[in-house]
């Protein structure tokens, strides 16, 4: 079935360093990438997505990359903050014959800490 | 402010008794959807709906059942028959579409004593 595999489960990096999050999917298909960052007792935000006709998005300190041959696409994170620190998930849309819509599958997420 | 309002942020029950998790929005949107989760398993989909008095089960529907009577409300039951529902759920809504933005709630954290 689909699946998203996300690496690592947990990043530690010092305040200024960046960080990389990286993320694989199964379905060739897919064509939305979205990253979520959820702080402690929060829900996730939406922080940057992605889709399949570019390679690359980026917003200030954050930036996607897609590889849609290897089908994996990675989180950059430069100049890291302390409020930088959270759990980021990775998810992709599968899309199902049924469903136009199609559904959102996520990655088990990475918990970053930034240590000042 | 528009947005999405979950009810209870804590509720704890004891076995055997049904609970139901209120989910509201008023971001207008025409799909919501029910995600659990647990540490280190991500989210995983319980119940989505796409549009008013219809829904369909996600990857881990049993045990639990939603309704759909008002584009604003899904509210989701987490029934006797979920065998293991200590979890921190989480409601969400998006526009109608294939690209369509999840928006989620801040959360409800059920345990069973």
């Amino acid at each position: 079935g689909e699946n998203v595999e996300q690496h690592p489960s947990t990043l530690s990096v010092q305040e200024g360093d960046s960080a990389v999050i990286k993320c694989t999917y199964s379905d060739s298909a897919s064509n939305y990438f979205p990253w979520y960052k959820q702080e402690l007792g929060k829900g996730p935000q939406l922080i940057i997505d992605i889709r399949s006709n570019v390679g690359e998005k980026k917003d200030q300190r954050i930036a996607v990359t897609l590889n849609k041959t290897a089908k994996h696409f990675s989180l950059h994170i430069t100049e890291t903050q302390p409020e930088d620190s959270a759990v980021y998930f990775c998810a992709a849309r599968f899309y199902l014959t049924t469903d136009s819509w199609g559904k959102l599958q996520f990655g088990a997420g990475t918990q970053v800490v930034v240590t000042p | 402010d528009g947005g999405i309002t979950q009810s209870p942020k804590y509720l704890f029950r004891k076995e055997g008794q049904n609970v139901t998790l209120s989910c509201e929005q008023n971001l207008n949107h025409d799909a919501m959807y029910w995600y659990r989760q647990d540490p280190g398993q991500g989210l995983r989909l319980i119940y989505y709906s796409q549009i008013v008095n219809d829904f369909q089960k996600g990857d881990i529907a049993e045990g639990y059942s939603v309704s759909r009577e008002k584009k604003e409300s899904f509210p989701l039951t987490v029934t006797s028959a979920q065998k293991n529902p200590t979890a921190f759920y989480l409601c969400a809504s998006s526009t109608a579409g294939r690209t369509g933005e999840l928006f989620f709630g801040e959360g409800s954290r059920l345990t069973v004593l």
